[in-house]
């Protein structure tokens, strides 16, 4: 079955405090892996495709990277507005529009 | 243009009755696309348009629920006879049409609650 899961479900730093949050994924094929950054009570919003293995996109204090099962959402010296909810998707294997969506790692950056 | 638009915010409605929600895409996005999200959980998807034309619906999506896209512009949900399981927040997202799969653009939301 095609599922894509996150881990941890929340995750509490201090300011300043790095660490990674990981996506790992079963499809058949991977054709698009995408993070998004999802507010309380607001729409996702995108922040990182990647599409093949050893890829990395980075987004001030955000890297993403691929690997053939999983891909890490690295945070550095994370600040308070990064609290928020990170989603991972993936494309369906079926479809040219559908994604597979993981549950979320909720972060929260502590002052 | 200041992104998605999605009206109302909020929807408050009884079982039983019918409810209809309004998406505006980013103007010069030809694909418009509309999920499900419950609490805890990541979008689920629910259906596809390509400018007017609908053409992808998820299996799971009940007879209740239908989807227009008139003229390729806005797009309208419409949820009848609701039950309490529908309460969720509805996200519509829209992307422009290009080679591939295109990054998404999600509108805020229309939170539904079935009393």
């Amino acid at each position: 079955e095609d599922q894509v899961t996150q881990s941890p479900e929340a995750l509490r730093l201090q300011e300043g405090e790095s660490s990674s949050l990981n996506c790992s994924y079963t499809v058949s094929g991977l054709r698009g892996l995408f993070w998004y950054r999802q507010d309380p009570g607001k729409g996702p919003e995108f922040l990182f495709t990647l599409y093949s293995a050893g890829e990395e996109k980075e987004k001030e204090r955000l890297k993403a990277t691929l690997t053939k099962k999983e891909s890490f959402l690295h945070i550095t010296a994370p600040k308070p507005e990064d609290s928020a909810t990170y989603l991972c998707a993936v494309q369906a294997p079926d479809s040219n529009y559908q994604l597979i969506w993981g549950a979320g790692t909720k972060l929260i950056i502590k002052p | 243009d200041t992104g998605v638009s999605q009206d109302p915010r909020h929807k408050i409605t009884k079982r039983g009755q019918n409810v209809t929600f309004r998406c505006d895409p980013i103007s010069e996005h030809n694909r418009l696309y509309w999920y499900r999200q419950t609490l805890g959980q990541g979008p689920e998807f629910l259906t596809y348009f390509q400018n007017e034309a609908q053409l992808e619906k998820s299996r799971l999506l009940s007879d209740r629920f239908s989807a227009e896209r008139p003229k390729g512009s806005f797009s309208t949900l419409e949820i009848q006879r609701t039950e309490q399981g529908d309460s969720a927040m509805y996200l519509c997202a829209s992307s422009p049409l290009g080679r591939g799969f295109i990054e998404q653009y999600f509108g805020p939301g229309t939170r539904l609650t079935v009393t």
